[in-house]
């Protein structure tokens, strides 16, 4: 079974502070993916990579970076976290490029900024 | 642009019931598309998939959804609710240079005792 994990299922930062989410998944897929979702707006595409040192926006990019050093492992950052980026946010790896190909997602971190 | 339009934020049934979730999608190139279902505190987990071949795609879990391309739709299906099916879904088509997932904005299923 493919296994992504989230390093924090919760997490409650201030307003300003630089923030950390990382994910890790342990198939060896080329593909992941940053997601945020909150209600009514569905999941919306933050940033994706297709390689290592590989990076993409998506449709939300603002307020956000990337970095993915190891092929496991891609972490979402927050430069200055401000109370709009209070959400769920949701990792996921694809195996390669096929369009075919479904994503898998890890548990989600529920960010709070205040 | 490819899209994907979930009719329906809240969907009830009662246990035992016939569920259907709608999804209809727009792509300018032949579509892959995917339903997910997230339980409560949870990540998301693929119910099924259509890629090429047989309409009629069977997934987990009792679900089953029929692509029609005349109609751009995806719905999703079950004969008979059950307690356990309450959650949210979501319907995903294939878009973007990289073959991203565009997302529908998800229906959140009750079932009703």
């Amino acid at each position: 079974d493919v296994k992504v994990t989230q390093s924090s299922r919760y997490l409650v930062k201030r307003t300003g502070e630089k923030v950390f989410l990382e994910c890790v998944q342990d198939m060896d897929h080329e593909n992941m993916f940053w997601y945020r979702q909150d209600p009514g707006l569905g999941l919306r595409l933050i940033y994706f990579s297709y390689d290592v040192k590989m990076k993409e926006k998506g449709d939300i990019p603002e307020g956000y970076s990337v970095s993915r050093e190891k092929k496991e492992r891609f972490s979402l950052i927050l430069e200055s976290a401000s109370t709009n980026q209070t959400s769920m946010y949701l990792c996921a790896s694809r195996k390669g490029q096929g369009l075919s190909y479904e994503q898998y997602f890890g548990p989600g971190t529920r960010l709070t900024v205040t | 642009a490819q899209s994907v339009t979930q009719l329906g934020s809240h969907v009830s049934v009662s246990e035992g019931a016939l569920v259907l979730l709608r999804c209809n999608y727009s792509s300018s190139v032949p579509p892959y598309l995917f339903w997910y279902v997230q339980y409560p505190n949870q990540g998301l987990q693929l119910l099924l998939k259509y890629t090429t071949g047989a309409t009629l795609v069977k997934g987990i879990n009792g679900f089953e959804a029929e692509f029609k391309k005349s109609e751009t739709s995806f719905h999703l299906t079950k004969p008979s609710a059950h307690m356990s099916d309450a959650a949210e879904y979501f319907c995903a088509v294939t878009g973007g240079s990289q073959g991203n997932l565009i997302f529908g904005k998800g229906t959140k299923l009750s079932v009703k005792p």
